[in-house]
């Protein structure tokens, strides 16, 4: 079936260096791609989406690329921080509007070297 | 503005106990979900509603049934719970739309054994 997934299940980051968090999809009919942060011992956090007819979406210290081509997915943190320490989804919307029918992937810690 | 909470936080049952999760929201959403959330699994749909009074099955649905009697609360009921069921239960809810942001109560870590 379709699935989510991610290239490293780990990443340690020093502090004010910039992280890259990869994700790979195989349902190349989904319309949005997604990114969630999930602290210790809370429920996820919506951080950032791209839609599929977009290459590059930017947000607060955070940028998303879509490589359609190879089906790969991409968070870019800059100047990573330690409250930037979680595991980080990508996920994906195969449709626009109604249900969100979110398909999540298996996430990546994230660790930040003070 | 509380946002999406989940009663209990914890709870431990033994085999073919029963119990209910309690999910509310104070966003007026009209979407509702539940999610289990296990190592190595990431999160699996579980049941979902998209309106009052509506529930659909998820991709993990046996064993589980919800109800959506009132827009702001989502149930999960565990009728006959199983050592599978142990999990990390998780409700979200969102609004209809192009908006893909789902809002994340803080979960309840169930046991049993």
């Amino acid at each position: 079936g379709e699935s989510v997934g991610l290239h490293l299940p780990t990443l340690s980051v020093q502090e004010g260096d910039n992280s890259i968090i990869n994700c790979a999809y195989s349902n190349s009919a989904s319309d949005y791609f997604i990114w969630y942060k999930q602290e210790s011992g809370k429920g996820p956090q919506f951080i950032i989406d791209i839609r599929s007819n977009m290459d590059k979406r930017q947000g607060q210290r955070v940028t998303v690329l879509l490589n359609k081509t190879v089906k790969h997915l991409s968070l870019q943190i800059a100047a990573t921080q330690p409250g930037d320490s979680a595991v980080y989804f990508c996920a994906e919307n195969p449709r626009s509007g109604g249900y969100q029918k979110v398909t999540f992937g298996t996430g990546t810690k994230l660790q930040v070297i003070p | 503005n509380a946002g999406v909470t989940q009663t209990p936080k914890f709870r431990v049952l033994k085999t073919g106990q029963s119990m209910t999760l309690l999910c509310a929201q104070d966003m007026n959403h009209e979407y509702m979900y539940w999610y289990r959330q296990d190592p190595g699994m990431g999160l699996r749909l579980i049941h979902y509603s998209v309106g009052e009074g509506t529930t659909a099955k998820g991709e993990v649905p046996d064993g589980y049934n919800v109800s959506r009697l009132k827009k702001q609360n989502f149930l999960l009921g565990l009728e006959s719970a199983a050592p599978s069921q142990t999990s990390v239960y998780f409700c979200a809810s969102s609004y209809p739309g192009t908006n893909n942001e789902q809002f994340f109560g803080p979960g309840t870590r169930l046991t049993v054994l």
